[in-house]
């Protein structure tokens, strides 16, 4: 089954303190992953996928097969990355995007 | 236009009442998807438009649920005898073609049951 699991419902860390939101994946072959950030009163956004191997605001998401995961990195937290973060799967039909349930970031001074 | 539009923002409606939710995508872009956000579900996959092809409704949760998509561009989300349950945030989202996952999301539909 395919299956995107983000553990932590909340993620509270300080500003400067380093921050990784986990995701684990279930999937047969390739998998396609992506992070998507929804900050307050705006639209989901994408914020990177696996495939660009990007650094977008200082984050970074390394896919590692062997642990099935994508957990998105930043060395230095911020208050503005404050949001909540969905790890997101594109299906075996190569159609949709199955997303996890989503981490909330707070960064606080 | 430059980005997706969705209407009404906000919905609230009585139970068992049926309920039309619009989205205007991006023009050009022949793929559109409709997810319901719920609190503490994450992004629930409902239904995916591409071009001309049969719709993928896979992810419609009850048969009260429905989805068109006129001319390749704007669609409607309709929900039938709505319940509690079906309160949440219906959001859209279209891609061209191709994309590579990279979604344009709407600012969604809020709608309450009451």
């Amino acid at each position: 089954a395919q299956r995107v699991t983000q553990p932590e419902k909340l993620l509270s860390v300080f500003k400067g303190a380093p921050v990784e939101l986990k995701c684990n994946y279930s999937y047969s072959g390739s998998p396609e992953l992506f992070w998507y950030v929804q900050y307050s009163r705006q639209r989901l956004q994408l914020l990177l996928r696996h495939i660009s191997r990007e650094s977008i605001k200082g984050f970074t998401a390394d896919l590692n097969k062997g642990e099935t995961s994508f957990h998105l990195k930043k060395p230095f937290a911020q208050e503005e990355d404050s949001a909540m973060y969905y790890c997101a799967l594109r299906d075996q039909a190569g159609t949709a995007l199955i997303f996890g349930k989503g981490t909330t970031l707070s960064v606080s001074s | 236009g430059a980005g997706v539009s969705q209407s009404p923002s906000n919905k609230v409606t009585e139970k068992g009442k049926d309920v039309e939710l619009r989205c205007d995508p991006i023009s050009g872009h022949t793929a559109l998807y409709w997810y319901r956000q719920s609190l503490g579900q994450g992004l629930e996959f409902l239904i995916y438009f591409q071009g001309n092809s049969a719709p993928d409704k896979s992810g419609l949760p009850s048969d009260r649920f429905s989805a068109e998509r006129t001319g390749g561009s704007v669609s409607t989300l309709t929900i039938q005898r709505t319940q509690q349950e079906d309160s949440a945030v219906y959001l859209c989202a279209s891609s061209p073609q191709g994309a590579g996952g990279g979604y344009t999301f709407g600012s969604g539909t809020r709608l309450t049951v009451v």
